[in-house]
């Protein structure tokens, strides 16, 4: 399975943007790119995915390098509430096993 | 959106009994699952690939005889654990994903398993 690389940590204050940093250098060109967030002691939830234009959705917005070997996940103004481990995973297909690598830890200070 | 429903969200066991978490896609038909367990300050660990009315695809070093997979209809899939031991305390996440490729995977909100 293709790997991602992020950061153990960041931190950020609330009502700023955040942005969060994903590489994946031997991305394929059938892999979906996946964001996931967990809170403490929840499971995953559902943040973004793409595959090759940048997404947007209510709670986030996904930008992908245009040779997809990198990605940022953009939270536009950080609550309290976003405090949380963000996965960043490669998807090769519908139905696919999801690996999770260790996250990136987001710190929103007050 | 899809959701996925997990039962017990905590349950303590005696050391030797067995532990039944269910999962069910409450709007949605799931004919994949899968299985992850997370200790403490850790990653989520893929378990098995639930499928339904087939066999599960236990993942490398997980004890099939052990974590019991059944996944009889399109929208309930079980996770026994057998014969408990202390070391199988964890928490216990499911997930699926609908055929609409718009969404990503949805996850249980997980069952935290402690064995005494």
């Amino acid at each position: 399975d293709a790997k991602t690389t992020q950061p153990n940590s960041m931190e950020s204050n609330e009502e700023e943007p955040v942005h969060l940093p994903c590489n994946h250098s031997t991305i394929s060109g059938t892999d979906y790119i996946h964001w996931y967030r967990q809170l403490p002691s929840q499971g995953p939830e559902y943040v973004i995915h793409g595959l090759t234009s940048n997404v947007n959705n209510r709670m986030a917005s996904l930008a992908i390098a245009e040779d997809r070997k990198s990605s940022t996940l953009i939270l536009h103004r950080a609550t309290l509430r976003d405090a949380a481990v963000y996965y960043c995973i490669l998807n090769p297909g519908s139905n696919y096993k999801l690996t999770f690598g260790k996250g990136t830890l987001l710190t929103v200070n007050p | 959106g899809a959701v996925v429903s997990q039962h017990p969200s905590r349950v303590i066991c005696k050391s030797g009994t067995s532990v039944k978490i269910e999962c069910r896609s409450l709007d949605f038909q799931a004919t994949t699952m899968f299985w992850y367990r997370q200790f403490p300050k850790q990653s989520l660990m893929l378990m098995a690939t639930s499928n339904e009315g087939s066999k599960a695809t236990y993942e490398q070093g997980v004890e099939k005889d052990k974590f019991l997979i059944n996944h009889a209809s399109l929208t309930l899939s079980t996770l026994t654990v057998t014969s408990a031991h202390p070391e199988d305390s964890s928490f216990y996440i499911c997930s699926a994903r609908t055929s609409d490729r718009e969404y990503g995977y949805t996850f249980g909100s997980g069952t935290r398993l402690t064995v005494v």
